[in-house]
């Protein structure tokens, strides 16, 4: 089974502190994704990566930057930490083969709440 | 019309009735199809993905309707451990590799 482990299931920072959430994959996937997961507004997709040192801007990417140095690491950076970005933070990996998509293996999330 | 719609229920059904869910996409040219699950504060889970000819797993139906763009789930026979948050996903427009979501169906099955 594809496994994606976040770092931290539980994180509480101040406003303005830069927060760091990691997220690694064990199924030498190519792509990576962060998304936040809000009530009343589901899932949003804030960066994404194809593969080591690409990233792409999501719908959301205000506020935040990613970083690909390894295939299987992909780390989400909030630079300066703001309340209202306290939520639930995904991270999910996927493969794709010839033109089809398996589908996303998502991260067991890490709750971050801003103060 | 947002790129994909789904009816947020919730859905109250008795244990053993039938629930179907649709979800709606606007791009004609999505490619890639999937239903999730999703537990009370947990991560989503791949439950299926939809194939063009519809496709079964055990009580759990799925089709696809491309004419009028939406995808649905069937839940036959439903079990009190089928309560959750069914999300669906399709690919977003002008890559196959990211997946816009539903914002869920909440399905509680009653004893």
């Amino acid at each position: 089974d594809v496994k994606v482990t976040q770092s931290s299931r539980y994180l509480v920072k101040r406003t303005g502190e830069k927060v760091f959430l990691e997220c690694v994959q064990d199924m030498d996937h190519e792509n990576m994704f962060w998304y936040r997961q809000d009530p009343g507004l589901g899932l949003r997709l804030i960066y994404f990566s194809y593969d080591v040192k690409m990233k792409e801007k999501g719908d959301i990417p205000e506020g935040y930057s990613v970083s690909r140095e390894k295939k299987e690491r992909f780390s989400l950076i909030l630079e300066s930490a703001s309340t209202n970005q306290t939520s639930m933070y995904l991270c999910a990996s996927s493969a794709v083969d010839r033109g089809e998509n398996y589908g996303y293996t998502f991260g067991s999330g890490t709750r971050l709440t801003v103060v | 019309r947002k790129e994909v719609e789904q009816d947020p229920g919730p859905f109250n059904v008795p244990e053993g009735a039938t629930v179907a869910f649709n979800c709606t996409y606007s791009n004609s040219a999505s490619q890639s199809f999937f239903w999730y699950r999703q537990d009370c504060r947990k991560e989503p889970k791949l439950l299926m993905s939809v194939y063009s000819s519809g496709n079964e797993d055990g009580r759990f139906t799925a089709q696809l309707n491309r004419a009028s763009q939406y995808i649905s789930l069937l839940i036959r026979d439903s079990k009190l451990s089928d309560s959750a948050t069914y999300l669906c996903a399709v690919n977003g427009r002008g890559s196959n590799y990211k997946l816009t979501f539903g914002k869920g169906t909440l399905l509680t099955v009653n004893p």
